[in-house]
């Protein structure tokens, strides 16, 4: 009940083209979910971020969307480029106010082909 | 201005010994966080420090692991006796506060137990 779970594992899409990532969460406690991007050798940093209230959350080429009901949220990359590859966590707050202790998908590791 | 800040990058050991790694966190920053990612996994939280307390200790594996934070600023995470499942990269984040506040990852310690 504690798990987020996050798909595709990886991802092949064309320079200009979409990329969609899927997570799925049981425990209806949590409250903030956020993305994070992660390149070879470095920290994972923040893409975006959605509360429950909210159905669609847009940042320039990065949309979050949250379906409540069916406890499902995903990010899409539009027009996604070269340089998007990498590892995109999903995660999901446990609440109590604590928007830092998350709870982690396995991640999917994206590349955009050229 | 600086980020988190990771030492070392790198560290090997051999199991049965102890290791201690440090976390530099943005200045300012009154809560700091440390997680563990092991190879091709999401990250797992560890442990969560409010100033210098650490009010939630829950994803220490084992009583192997310590962590402690001084003049709310460094960190130093302990492992002791390490084993062979310890190898994995630790990353430290920090935030202004626990709400509602982004994370800030430093890019970790690769820890490998031969």
């Amino acid at each position: 009940q504690q798990q987020v779970k996050q798909s595709p594992q990886s991802l092949i899409v064309q320079k200009g083209g979409i990329s969609i990532i899927n997570c799925a969460y049981e425990n209806t406690a949590f409250d903030y979910f956020p993305w994070y991007q992660q390149f070879p050798g470095k920290g994972p940093a923040l893409l975006i971020a959605i509360r429950p209230d909210v159905s669609e959350k847009k940042e320039g080429r990065f949309t979050i969307s949250f379906n409540k009901s069916a406890k499902q949220f995903s990010l899409h990359i539009m027009d996604s480029q070269p340089g998007d590859s990498a590892t995109y966590f999903c995660a999901a707050s446990i609440g109590s106010g604590n928007t830092g202790k998350l709870i982690f998908g396995q991640g999917t590791t994206l590349q955009v082909k050229p | 201005g600086a980020g988190v800040s990771q030492s070392p990058s790198n560290k090997v050991t051999e199991k049965g010994k102890d290791v201690e790694l440090r976390c530099d966190p943005i200045s300012g920053h009154t809560a700091l966080y440390w997680y563990r990612q092991r190879l091709g996994q999401g990250l797992e939280f560890l442990i969560y420090f409010q100033g210098n307390s650490a009010p939630d200790k829950s994803g220490l594996p084992s009583d192997r692991f310590s962590a402690e934070r001084t003049g709310e600023s460094v960190s130093t995470l302990t492992i002791q006796r390490t084993q062979q499942e310890d190898s994995a990269v630790y990353l430290c984040a920090s935030s202004l506060w626990t709400g509602n506040s982004p994370l800030h990852f430093g890019n970790g310690t690769r820890l490998t137990v031969t």
